[in-house]
């Protein structure tokens, strides 16, 4: 178990209201990652980090960022909040050792209303 | 840009019975290619990997096999069992450094009644 604990499990917002996930992991993981799950789009990269700093953006970026000032915690943001941004979203890190999997935790449920 | 894709989209079966879900990739080129389960409100649970040099992978009642010339994967599940009822989706790892990202089909979702 990489030890990622996703913050918070549900959570409500208002439209236009900026909003904060964190994400975080107890293991020193370099490698960090946040996905959205929708229906019929199955699961899509917002950002990546792949050090303290050091982020990147993915397919579906638009809306979001990142900050990663510690190698524990990983921040997504929503600057302000849609109804298009209602999903679950989840984080991952990347294993070290053979293979390089990838662990995710147990995810985040948003609804903007 | 790779494309990941799971066929079928959803399979009901009785328990007891073997059963493959697939999975295709456009981009042969890849790294690793790993199976996940999701159970209904849950996240991922990785079942296996298989390295891009590897030809199969086998953990308990579960089998993965990779063809990466053809693009293609499969998930072997012997003697299904009510508890597998889950959503099974594929993930593949390019070969590139930027990030290593995984690139998901949708999922298989399978009911395995009693």
């Amino acid at each position: 178990d990489a030890g990622i604990t996703q913050s918070p499990r549900h959570k409500v917002t208002e439209t236009g209201t900026p909003v904060t996930l964190r994400c975080h992991q107890t293991e020193n993981h370099r490698y960090m990652y946040w996905y959205r799950q929708d229906p019929g789009h199955g699961l899509r990269l917002i950002h990546y980090s792949y050090g303290v700093k050091d982020t990147d953006k993915g397919e579906v970026s638009d809306g979001y960022s990142v900050s990663r000032s510690k190698t524990e915690d990983f921040l997504l943001t929503l600057e302000s909040a849609t109804s298009s941004q209602t999903s679950v979203y989840f984080c991952a890190i990347r294993n070290r050792g053979y293979g390089e999997g990838y662990t995710f935790g147990s995810g985040t449920r948003l609804t903007v209303v | 840009k790779q494309e990941v894709t799971q066929i079928p989209a959803a399979l009901s079966v009785p328990e007891g019975e073997n059963l493959v879900l697939n999975c295709s990739f456009t981009d042969s080129a890849i790294y690793n290619l790993q199976w996940f389960r999701q159970d209904p409100g849950k996240g991922l649970t990785s079942l296996l990997l298989i390295q891009s040099s590897q030809r199969e992978q086998t953990s308990g009642r579960l089998n993965a096999s990779l063809d990466k010339s053809s693009g293609r994967s499969t998930l072997y599940i012997a003697a299904s069992q009510p508890g597998d009822s889950a959503t099974y989706l594929c993930a593949v790892r390019l070969s590139e450094t930027s990030g290593s990202r995984l690139t998901f089909g949708e999922g298989t979702q399978l009911t395995v009644n009693p």
